[in-house]
């Protein structure tokens, strides 16, 4: 079992503010980095899945960097909204295993 | 509609019932999986097909029993369960697992909340 680890575990966020946080995970044989937003009594949904050293994606107001050398991946919410509440889980790819850190939970107060 | 579909969502059974958790998807994928997830804690995979074939048994006690009739179908037959296997379990699929599709996302159903009994 991979190591995939969040933080923080949870955060809250003022309406309107931005946010940002981190999961890490083993750089050797590497493949993927997939994010996933988990809403109360619904399915994780696919966010992104990068592969690039460097890779940057977006999606509306939340956005991902990833840094392959050193393990890392920051997801960024802009200007956050109540809907953007969600528990945000990462999952790493190496050789062809994909495991899953425990995810930061992102409250919204309006 | 995620494409990926559990039933049932909620389920109560007691040590000694047999059940099964069933798991359907439209998408034309290969791959399914069977994740475990309980409270505060990271999504743990216990099986993974591909094109029909058990891939993964990540060391899943045996009264947990998985099966494939087809790349559409996923089921995971329930028996003599223990109070501490109550959790959320997680159907997915994905493209296949061949190497070129390792960023292919994976797609999951609602899930069914378990308790044991």
């Amino acid at each position: 079992i991979l190591n995939v680890e969040q933080s923080p575990q949870s955060l809250h966020v003022q309406e309107g503010d931005s946010t940002n946080f981190t999961c890490s995970f083993p750089s050797s044989n590497f493949y993927a980095l997939h994010w996933y937003r988990w809403e109360t009594a619904k399915s994780p949904e696919a966010l992104f899945v990068m592969t690039l050293n460097g890779d940057e994606k977006k999606k509306g107001r939340i956005s991902a960097t990833l840094n392959t050398k050193e393990g890392y991946s920051y997801l960024y919410i802009k200007g956050s909204q109540p809907e953007d509440s969600a528990t945000y889980l990462c999952a790493s790819r190496n050789d062809y295993k994909l495991s899953f850190g425990a995810g930061t939970t992102v409250t919204v107060r309006a | 509609e995620t494409g990926v579909t559990q039933t049932p969502r909620h389920l109560v059974m007691g040590m000694t019932n047999k059940k099964s958790l069933k798991c359907e998807q439209h998408l034309g994928h290969n791959a399914m999986y069977w994740y475990k997830q309980s409270a505060k804690k990271p999504l743990e995979l216990m099986f993974v097909y591909n094109f029909k074939e058990q891939t993964e048994n990540n060391s899943v006690p045996s009264r947990f029993s998985p099966e494939c009739p087809n790349s559409s179908h996923l089921f995971l037959h329930l028996h003599t369960l223990q109070p501490e296997d109550s959790a959320l379990y997680l159907c997915a699929s994905s493209q296949d697992l061949v190497q070129s599709s390792y960023n292919s996302p994976l797609h999951f159903g609602n899930g069914t909340r378990l308790t044991v009994t």
